[in-house]
């Protein structure tokens, strides 16, 4: 597609379950970011990958987020042992990052019941 | 990346147009100045970028001073579909970490 794509759009899940976010980036986008938004806040930094160099994991909130990049590519968000403070959205974006515009999703709505 | 400080909340009327500042008194030599735009329940959306002096689009014109302490996005003739919320970024081109602050909500009336 044109744009970010980011799946599901909405999910709901019960407390302590894991959950899985996926982004489809821009092709070509050689960064990706993860972003979270709570309800009526900014965006929360999450993670940052560029390239094949180390992904910056300096903004997950704790060791039940991780992140990956296949292939450069299509990214995973995890979120394990899911606490009802993780209910936001999570937004991801991608750019080619030398010309410093990034192009976000829609988002997927986590609600954590 | 540079702090950014900028107004929490404007208001506005329809036709108004609008300035939204935002000081970054530790920009480096090499960092750009970015505005994105996000409306309710979507992504934040790029609007411009500029380095220094006056940068103009179909959307909206940045204002940098000489000493790029601070920089003016500038909303012309403002609509209510212009009511959002406005982020300033400070940061080097390319390859960088984007990290959004508060931003601006900006609320446009009839």
């Amino acid at each position: 597609g044109a744009g970010v794509s980011q799946s599901p759009s909405n999910k709901v899940t019960e407390k302590g379950k894991d959950v899985e976010l996926r982004c489809d980036p821009i092709s070509g986008h050689t960064a990706l970011y993860w972003y979270r938004q709570s309800l009526g806040q900014g965006l929360e930094f999450l993670i940052y990958f560029q390239g094949n160099s180390a992904p910056d994991k300096s903004g997950l909130p704790s060791d039940r987020f991780s992140a990956e990049r296949t292939g450069g590519s299509v990214s995973t968000l995890t979120i394990q042992r899911t606490q009802q403070e993780d209910s936001a959205v999570y937004l991801c974006a991608s750019s080619f990052a030398s010309l410093g515009e990034a192009f976000f999703g829609q988002g997927t709505r986590l609600t954590v019941v | 990346l540079a702090k950014t400080t900028q107004p929490i909340s404007m208001d506005s009327y329809e036709g108004q147009e609008v300035n939204i500042t935002c000081s970054h008194n530790n920009i480096a030599t090499n960092d750009y100045i970015t505005w994105y735009q996000q409306f309710p329940s979507q992504g934040p959306r790029f609007i411009i970028q500029g380095y220094k002096t006056k940068v103009t689009n179909e959307v909206a014109s940045l204002f940098i001073p000489a000493d790029r302490k601070s920089s003016t996005l500038s909303l012309p003739r403002v609509s209510l579909s212009d009511t959002a919320v406005y982020y300033c970024l400070v940061g080097p081109m390319g390859f960088q970490k984007l990290v959004f602050g508060t931003g601006t909500r900006l609320l446009v009336s009839p």
